[in-house]
């Protein structure tokens, strides 16, 4: 059980493109969503945190209007990376919970976004 | 942020027992102790978390001090599969999210 999909897994895509990752929770419901980045050999950054119906609460030092949060429903999570450079290249991972932080997060398997 | 101190790096041989240490003296009362592992280019997997009683799973064990100030994470039988890179967080209340730190790479020897 407490399975996340994370979607697309790898992407490559040109400077200026847009690109958008969804992260879903596929039997359980996440009250809260976390998305995080992490660079070779480094630990995660949390990006950013999600609430259903709300709007994302981003870490000091992310641009919220770089990278847009969409948390709709209990069991999807979107990241859109918009007008997407080199710098940006990076690992992207998403994470669920279902309740506080008394409750284990389930990660998604993270997506690979490499920027030419 | 809620820190934790781990040693960088751990060496261990296939089918021993393996301890994995966590300082974490800035813990509150109402913080748990969550510890995730992390193969290479996947996300992180949930182990194991606990608040102040040992935490026992299918895993592994979590052995909490009685102050809470540092906590043990134990495989029983280590396999190559755990070869991993382990995190140690501690967090509380609602909406509170995990911070992680560099945490501990564990090396199996076959």
């Amino acid at each position: 059980g407490a399975v996340v999909s994370q979607h697309p897994s790898w992407v490559i895509c040109k400077s200026g493109t847009s690109v958008k990752i969804e992260c879903r929770s596929l039997d359980f419901q996440a009250t809260t969503m976390f998305w995080y980045r992490q660079f070779p050999k480094q630990s995660l950054m949390l990006m950013a945190t999600s609430n259903e119906g709300s709007k994302a609460t981003y870490e000091q030092g992310v641009e919220k209007d770089k990278f847009l949060i969409n948390h709709a429903s209990l069991t999807l999570s979107t990241l859109t990376v918009t007008s997407a450079h080199p710098e940006d290249s990076s690992f992207y991972i998403c994470s669920a919970r279902n309740g506080g932080s008394n409750q284990p997060q389930h990660f998604g398997d993270g997506t690979r976004l490499s920027i030419l | 942020d809620a820190k934790t101190t781990q040693p960088n790096s751990m060496e261990s041989n296939e089918e021993e027992p393996v301890h994995l240490p966590c300082n974490h003296s800035t813990i509150s009362g109402t913080d748990y102790i969550h510890w995730y592992r992390q193969l290479p280019s996947q996300g992180p997997e949930y182990v194991i978390h606990g608040l102040t009683s040992n935490v026992n799973n299918r895993m592994a064990s979590l052995a909490i001090a009685e102050d809470r100030k540092s906590s043990t994470l134990i495989l029983h039988r280590a396999t190559l599969r755990d070869a991993a890179v382990y995190y140690c967080i501690f967090g509380g209340g609602a909406n509170s999210k995990l911070t992680f730190g560099k945490g501990i790479t564990l090396s199996v020897r076959p």
